[in-house]
């Protein structure tokens, strides 16, 4: 698989539920970002966690890292119709590279 | 700070035309990337600039891509004799130098299709 390989694929729930979505890399990383898309538009970064961070929040948003394991969760606390969406982890292709990787994302479907 | 600007948006060609985008990253920004984008894949790295500079290009970027940034601001990505194969999203993103864990900020990406 691929350097930053979100699980799941695709996740549907209701508006107020909370979702949880996985991210798995292989390399070292000083990084990970979030990233979200709504269809047919470009990305639109949501959170950056450093490697020597283990939890990271911002409003609804919760970001954990866990080098150890080479994972990264994103968990959006009582989700709303506007966070339908994909949703992208990223890290540097390699230490001390500027270009990111990107898994094929995690499909978000909230159902109002 | 207006953002990462993208044009045109939307780009139909035939094969074997030559098409330009043009990307206009965050005025204070000194790096700037392009991505390529297909339908449900994330976004895969071609190039990236810093300021004028070229320092880096991804193996996906044939000799039929060629992307300059001539004065250190804009960017263009031009793609000569385009196939099929080339019908993406293509996204611009750019960054701060001096910033630690420097975040890219995307465009709104030109989608291309070629017929």
């Amino acid at each position: 698989s691929q350097q930053g390989e979100e699980d799941p694929q695709a996740l549907s729930i209701q508006e107020g539920e909370n979702a949880t979505m996985n991210c798995s890399y292989k390399t070292s990383i000083n990084n990970l970002q979030w990233y979200r898309q709504n269809s047919g538009r470009g990305l639109v970064h949501l959170i950056l966690i450093r490697s020597n961070e283990r939890e990271k929040h911002s409003g609804r948003l919760r970001v954990t890292l866990d080098t150890s394991k080479k994972s990264s969760s994103l968990l959006i606390t009582a989700s709303r119709a506007a966070d339908t969406a994909s949703y992208f982890c990223a890290t540097p292709k390699d230490t001390g590279r500027r270009a990111l990787t990107f898994g094929s994302g995690t499909r978000l479907q909230v159902q109002p | 700070d207006t953002g990462v600007s993208q044009d045109p948006r939307h780009k139909i060609t035939k094969r074997g035309q030559n098409v330009t985008f043009r990307c206009d990253p965050i005025s204070e920004h000194n790096r700037l990337y392009w991505y390529r984008q297909t339908l449900g894949q994330g976004p895969e790295f071609l190039t990236y600039f810093q300021n004028e500079a070229q320092l880096e290009k991804s193996r996906l970027l044939s000799d039929r891509f060629s992307a300059e940034r001539p004065k250190g601001s804009f960017s263009t990505l031009e793609i000569q004799r385009t196939e099929q194969g080339d019908s993406a999203m293509y996204l611009c993103a750019s960054s701060f130098r001096d910033r630690p864990q420097e975040t890219q900020y995307f465009g709104p990406g030109t989608r291309l299709l070629v017929l």
